[in-house]
């Protein structure tokens, strides 16, 4: 038990749509990292939240964005999803500051599945 | 593009034997290195965390890191069946976690 939820745990879209994946960090985590995980592949770094601002982005396009709030939740939003966006979106929260991987708590991930 | 390689077995080890697991990264300027343990349908776990040249001990895992030939490495001593999951290298690159696809170890009673 990571402390560390996320919601909803399965979703299915169509192309087009817009999504809105949910995660509640643990009290004290002010990071927040999000990473989507192809099936067969390793986790790929989409950004990172410290005290609500983004702190950095990997290799994703900006139909991908997220918010951070004061009570240790966040979101991630895609718009105009696309059939390569299915995959498992998960977000991890730890202690550090900007930057900080030293060790990830992982929410258990949501299903995104787009048809 | 930076990288972090493994492969992608599946490694089988039998039950009580040590499996061996390795990752190539590309970024010289790297400092952290982390193994997860991933169970199928499940979310990553921290095993080991490395930050120097050597070896580190902890239980039945060792992490060996190797900055000079960029290569990572876990061993798993006196194997169990529960260890059976895919093994992800990440690497912290300028600030993010830069993983590799993950070794799928299966380990035999």
């Amino acid at each position: 038990e990571t402390g560390v939820t996320q919601s909803p745990t399965h979703l299915i879209k169509t192309r087009g749509q817009q999504v809105t994946l949910r995660c509640s960090s643990q009290s004290g985590h002010n990071t927040v990292s999000w990473y989507q995980q192809a099936l067969g592949q390793g986790p790929q770094f989409i950004f990172q939240y410290y005290r609500e601002e983004e702190n950095g982005r990997g290799n994703f396009p900006p139909r991908f964005s997220g918010l951070q709030f004061p009570n240790y939740s966040s979101e991630l939003n895609v718009n105009a999803l696309e059939l390569d966006d299915s995959a498992l979106y998960l977000c991890a929260s730890s202690l550090g500051g900007p930057g900080a991987n030293e060790k990830l708590f992982f929410g258990s991930g949501t299903q995104l599945s787009v048809l | 593009q930076k990288e972090v390689e493994q492969n992608s077995g599946p490694l089988s080890v039998p039950e009580g034997a040590i499996a061996s697991l390795n990752c190539t990264y590309s970024d010289r300027g790297s400092q952290s290195f982390f193994w997860y343990r991933q169970y199928s349908g499940k979310s990553p776990e921290l095993i080991m965390s490395i930050y120097s040249n050597g070896d580190k001990e902890d239980g039945r895992f060792t992490a060996q890191l190797n900055k000079a030939s960029q290569y990572v490495s876990l061993l798993i001593r006196d194997s169990q069946p529960s260890d059976s999951a895919t093994y992800l290298c990440a690497v912290d690159s300028n600030y993010q976690l830069i993983w590799g696809a993950g070794t799928k170890l299966i380990i035999k009673p």
